[in-house]
């Protein structure tokens, strides 16, 4: 088990430029959730899917943000004419939909700084 | 709509201290609560997670609580080592629902 990967972990761009991110959950988790957490505070949910459903979406996700798991294994995070105020790590996590309480495995993250 | 608030904000021990960090929650109706340590600059790692119907859970020197109807839970870290220093963060999984809110977190450094 290689638990939740992400890629890549860092992102350097410049304001107005599109970016995406992959995350690659644990493999047999249903469940894939996108969280952004900015410095000094806690992460904040910004969407989750149930195999490749959508089933929430925070309203944190402008419509200058994407997500998709087209077939219910990897995710990616699109974010488009990046703002300076996106910088933040995302986060990506991985659970089961049954048993296991729910418990949310997360991955390294990707620090995104926009210019 | 849930709120997290974790206290102290920041805490500076000495090697060998037993120390406690808080986490309050206002909506009582939770499923379960997580405590994760993050490192910086890095993702996190699950520590403890206790389900709503449980009042305890222990994992090595680490040993946490939960009080849902007072809204609250204690992460009770024993004989601190420089290598438990990083944030630690609590978040509540609310019935019902399958995201997590999480408090500010606590960053701990445990000085040799």
């Amino acid at each position: 088990d290689t638990g939740v990967s992400q890629d890549p972990r860092h992102k350097i761009t410049k304001r107005g430029q599109n970016v995406t991110f992959r995350c690659d959950p644990i493999s047999e988790h249903n469940r894939l959730y996108w969280y952004r957490q900015t410095l000094g505070q806690g992460p904040e949910f910004l969407t989750y899917f149930q195999n490749e459903a959508q089933l929430e979406k925070s309203r944190l996700l402008s419509d200058r943000f994407s997500a998709e798991r087209p077939k219910g294994s990897f995710s990616t995070l699109e974010i488009q004419r990046t703002e300076q105020g996106d910088s933040a790590m995302y986060l990506c996590a991985s659970s089961l939909s049954w048993g296991s309480y729910n418990e949310q495995f997360f991955g390294p993250g990707t620090r995104l700084t926009v210019l | 709509k849930q709120e997290v608030t974790q206290i102290p904000a920041a805490l500076s021990v000495p090697e060998g201290e037993n120390l406690v960090l808080n986490c309050s929650f206002t909506d009582s109706a939770i499923y379960n609560l997580q405590w994760f340590r993050q490192d910086p600059g890095k993702g996190l790692t699950s520590l403890l997670l206790i389900q709503s119907s449980q009042r305890e859970q222990t994992s090595g020197r680490l040993n946490a609580s939960l009080d849902k109807s007072s809204g609250r839970s204690t992460l009770y870290i024993a004989a601190s080592q420089p290598g438990d220093s990083a944030t630690y963060l609590c978040a509540v999984l609310n019935s019902g629902y399958s995201t997590l809110t999480f408090g500010k977190g606590t960053m701990l450094l445990v000085s040799p």
